[in-house]
């Protein structure tokens, strides 16, 4: 089941903060996060496990919420470069190695 | 470098007309995967595939054929392709496909069936 993602899209000016949030309908044991720039391939920003725990990468940080089955990525004081369409991936809490499975995407754009 | 790459990265093609895009990856990771994009629908995983000879369906599969023969190497065929399998496909890999591990990405094959 795809987790579901808000919002759709954002459009902000350069320096401002976006959060992109990312829920479940089921028990996640971790999400990760990428970033797609139009007509390349999704590349890997972080991955959060199971534990509540929050990672950053520079002004790009994100969170998990376990028991509430969603995660948060937060950029601030966005850039230019931060464009693009974001993506969660989630692993459920099962178990077994099947793979992620995507939201439909959050497109952000970012105008000087 | 370490890399996905596939090929071609564009096809156009006819219905009904057997095609094969292949994938490989020089990593010697264990798990692969094939993903299919379409507008408004994000990522949906096609095939993937824990090591050699051990592959599973995704979410969407129908239509499709994989296989993995050699750890790199992890093609998906699609043996009377139709229009509605018009889209952007990924192959990505990863160490294990455990929860942790990074998934990289192929740079993608667009494939348009008329």
């Amino acid at each position: 089941q795809q987790p579901v993602q808000s919002p759709q899209a954002v459009i902000l000016r350069e320096g401002e903060d976006a959060v992109i949030n990312c829920s479940s309908s089921k028990a996640l044991y971790s999400v990760h996060w990428y970033r797609q720039k139009h007509g390349e391939a999704p590349v890997f920003l972080m991955i959060l496990l199971k534990g509540g725990e929050q990672k950053g990468h520079e002004k790009i940080s994100a969170s998990f919420n376990e028991k509430k089955q969603q995660s948060s990525l937060y950029l601030t004081a966005s850039q230019l470069s931060y464009s693009g369409t974001y993506f969660c991936g989630t692993e459920g809490a099962g178990g077994g190695a099947d793979g992620l499975t995507f939201g439909k995407g959050t497109h952000l754009i970012i105008q000087p | 470098e370490a890399q996905v790459t596939q090929n071609p990265r564009y096809l156009i093609t006819v219905t009904g007309k057997k095609l094969t895009v292949t994938c490989s990856q020089n990593m010697n990771h264990e798990y692969m995967s094939w993903y299919r994009q379409d507008p408004g629908l994000g990522l949906r995983q096609i095939y993937y595939s824990m090591n050699v000879e051990v592959t599973d369906k995704g979410d969407v599969p129908e239509g499709y054929k994989v296989s993995r023969k050699e750890k790199r190497n992890f093609p998906l065929i699609l043996e009377s392709p139709s229009p509605n399998q018009t889209s952007l496909y990924f192959c990505a890999s990863s160490y294990s496909g455990g929860a942790a591990d990074t998934q990289y990405f192929g740079p993608g094959t667009r494939l348009t069936v008329l």
